[in-house]
């Protein structure tokens, strides 16, 4: 079975700064992966998704997630964190069920 | 736009009633739905699959009584909870499946069910 672990549950970054938040997936064939973004009291919104073609795999709002197959990662990036960044995103992989599984999420803050 | 809506936004309903929620597919038809629940600072949990035109299919632990899914037409689909208590109390988002790419779905914005 396919799964996905979110590592830290909260990251604070200042403005400007690296974005970093970290996923982890399982999978005894070659996943989907996807990240979502989640604004308060919102639905989700796609940012990137994998699909086995390039492994640097860009989305909107400048972010960007490299699949690395040696290290069964999935990192969502971004050079310079923005204040409207703010949000939960969760990271996510297709089972083979047809099924979307999320990660538990990560909250992003983003200090002034 | 929005690709995905949901009816109402936000409920507040009492313990013992039901609440019917609302999933419509704006852009195209829909043969498939899906429905996530959500608590507070946690992350989606699938409740259970809408097909159009036949019995809804629901993830082990869901009680298919208590959670009715129709789904009538191509662009609607319904979560009715019934006889809903304070547990009840959750975000719930659908997502409606596109295409062939059967991992193409789209969120809708979500409805906040508050049970007093």
């Amino acid at each position: 079975a396919q799964s996905v672990t979110q590592l830290g549950s909260h990251v604070s970054v200042s403005e400007g700064a690296l974005v970093l938040l970290r996923c982890n997936y399982s999978s005894s064939v070659p996943p989907y992966l996807f990240w979502y973004v989640q604004y308060p009291n919102q639905g989700l919104q796609l940012l990137l998704k994998y699909t086995s073609a390039a492994t640097l795999v860009k989305g909107i709002n400048g972010f960007e997630a490299e699949f690395k197959k040696s290290e069964t990662s999935f990192h969502l990036t971004k050079p310079s964190a923005h204040m409207s960044d703010a949000a939960e995103y969760f990271c996510a992989v297709y089972s083979s069920a047809s099924k979307i599984i999320f990660g538990s999420g990560t909250r992003l803050s983003i200090r002034p | 736009g929005a690709v995905v809506s949901q009816h109402p936004s936000r409920v507040i309903c009492k313990s013992g009633t039901s609440v019917k929620i609302e999933c419509r597919s704006l852009d195209f038809q829909a043969t498939t739905m899906f429905w996530y629940r959500q608590f507070p600072k946690q992350s989606l949990m699938l409740m259970a699959t809408s097909n159009e035109g036949s019995k809804a299919t629901y993830e082990q632990g869901v009680e298919k009584d208590k959670f009715l899914i129709n789904h009538a037409s191509l662009t609607l689909s319904t979560l009715t909870v019934t006889s809903a208590h304070p547990e009840d109390s959750s975000f719930y988002i659908c997502s409606v499946l596109k295409g062939g790419q059967s991992y193409e779905q789209y969120f809708g914005p979500g409805t906040r069910l508050t049970v007093t």
